[in-house]
């Protein structure tokens, strides 16, 4: 059902880098719509983390940081800490989908 | 900043229809927009609907009609009805605030419900 893939888990040590990729395609991400990043921890609601590609809400850590390139998105996190340990979700829009918003499949960030 | 607080019934029949509320603390559920998703193992998150602060309401069409969002007359709940469900519509459901954008995005959010559809 997902249209935006994401790698099922990345890890890293704590204090490492990060990388989350979020793929699309010419009409999500291509076609010019920001992308959204929502931080979720088990057994509770996703959290947005990251508004209209790059900006953060008020009390995110400036070490997430996100980017956004032709139909991709990226999710960063620099300086990786335990507490970041949880699932991570991009969204966008697509233009063909009868949903309109659509959502990345998820990534697991795992702190070694 | 805006608290959301959902409940509803979590065990339905197939065929029955699935009530969840959301009261709205810090806002008003009239004065701004709202959004409602579900999640589950085998479909991620998925866009039901969302209704804004003129009543205005849009709906995932592969729910075919089946959702109805609105809010009460007091302003400070909206609802969610999903008339003739079906195992597959078993999921943690949420609601959130929406922000306009290019797209929308969505948050706080309220702390989920889950509902399991079975016979």
């Amino acid at each position: 059902q997902s249209v935006l893939t994401q790698p099922p888990s990345v890890s890293g040590a704590p204090g490492q880098r990060v990388t989350i990729p979020c793929t699309g395609s010419s009409s999500n991400i291509g076609a010019g719509y920001a992308v959204h990043w929502y931080q979720q921890f088990p057994g509770t609601a996703p959290k947005l983390l990251i508004y209209d590609n790059d900006h953060r809400p008020s009390g995110v850590p400036d070490r997430f940081s996100a980017s956004k390139s032709g139909t991709s998105a990226s999710l960063a996190i620099t300086g990786l800490q335990a507490e970041d340990e949880a699932d991570y979700f991009c969204q966008s829009y697509d233009t063909r989908r009868s949903g309109y918003y659509v959502f990345g499949t998820g990534t697991k960030v795992t702190v070694l | 900043q805006v608290h959301l607080h959902q409940w509803g019934a979590g065990l339905l029949k197939p065929s029955e229809t699935l009530s969840l509320t959301c009261d709205v603390y810090g806002g008003s559920a009239s004065g701004d927009y709202w959004i409602w998703i579900r999640q589950s193992p085998g479909k991620g998150l998925e866009w039901i609907g969302e209704i804004n602060h003129s009543g205005g309401t849009y709906y995932n069409p592969s729910l075919k009609s089946r959702a109805t969002i609105s809010i009460d007359g007091s302003e400070r709940q909206l609802s969610l009805r999903l008339k003739s469900v079906t195992a597959a519509d078993t999921a943690v459901y949420y609601c959130a605030n929406l922000t306009v954008g290019s797209p929308n995005w969505f948050g706080p959010w309220g702390q989920g419900t889950l509902v399991t559809v079975s016979s």
